[in-house]
């Protein structure tokens, strides 16, 4: 039973399509997040949702929409896709919403090449 | 994060001991947390320190200096599947770019 799934797990595409990446957990928490890693291996937060409410939001190109369901899923649609979007995006999961103790689980990852 | 810096990169021999060092610049100070990154996998939570001191975990241990906004990863015993990326973040949830550790036989 995997806790954090994400799917799918390799993306290739070309430039200016529009993809979706989808997320759950199986966890009980009550915050999703999806975080970009780079080439560099620089892992960046971009999106955190708290029982399905927008609490963080990075500066991210609006091409990148999350959209949460319900506590348990968190999906990532980008738009008119670029060279720079190339890069293994994780979804995470934590009990709460980030005062403390927050403990994030990591799905997989999400490997994005763009053409 | 910008707020956070790490070495890059740290090599060490099997057995022996390495230390990971992190210091953070975090307004509102609520916890430092350190995770492993194995090469093309998920990072995996390791420690959380939030009180001044050394928090030991079996070979991994974490210590924390709040005053001087310092923290470091303590790796004993060191075995090869100890390479990985070492990510220091804080509370804000905000990584450190990572300390790649490689063990050599």
């Amino acid at each position: 039973d995997t806790a954090v799934s994400q799917t799918p797990k390799y993306l290739v595409t070309q430039m200016g399509n529009d993809k979706s990446i989808k997320c759950e957990q199986n966890l009980g928490h009550d915050t999703m997040y999806w975080y970009k890693q780079d080439s560099k291996k620089f892992l960046k937060i971009m999106f955190s949702y708290n029982n399905k409410e927008l609490i963080i939001n990075e500066t991210v190109p609006n091409r990148f929409s999350p959209k949460s369901p319900d506590k348990a899923h968190l999906n990532l649609h980008i738009n008119s896709l670029e060279l720079g979007d190339s890069a293994v995006y994780f979804c995470a999961s934590s009990q709460d919403a980030g005062s403390g103790a927050n403990v994030l689980t990591f799905g997989a990852g999400s490997r994005l090449t763009v053409l | 994060g910008q707020n956070i810096d790490q070495p890059t990169e740290m090599t060490a021999t099997e057995g022996a001991i390495v230390q990971i060092n992190c210091t953070y610049q975090t307004s509102g100070f609520n916890g430092l947390f350190w995770y492993q990154q194995h090469a093309g996998e998920a990072p995996t939570f390791l420690s959380y320190n939030v009180l001044d001191g050394l928090e030991e975990k079996g070979r991994f241990s974490s210590f924390l200096s709040r005053s001087k906004g310092y923290s470091y990863l303590l790796l004993k015993e060191l075995q090869m599947k100890d390479s990985a990326s070492y990510l220091c973040a804080d509370y804000k949830l905000s990584f450190g770019a990572g300390t790649t550790v490689t063990v050599r036989a």
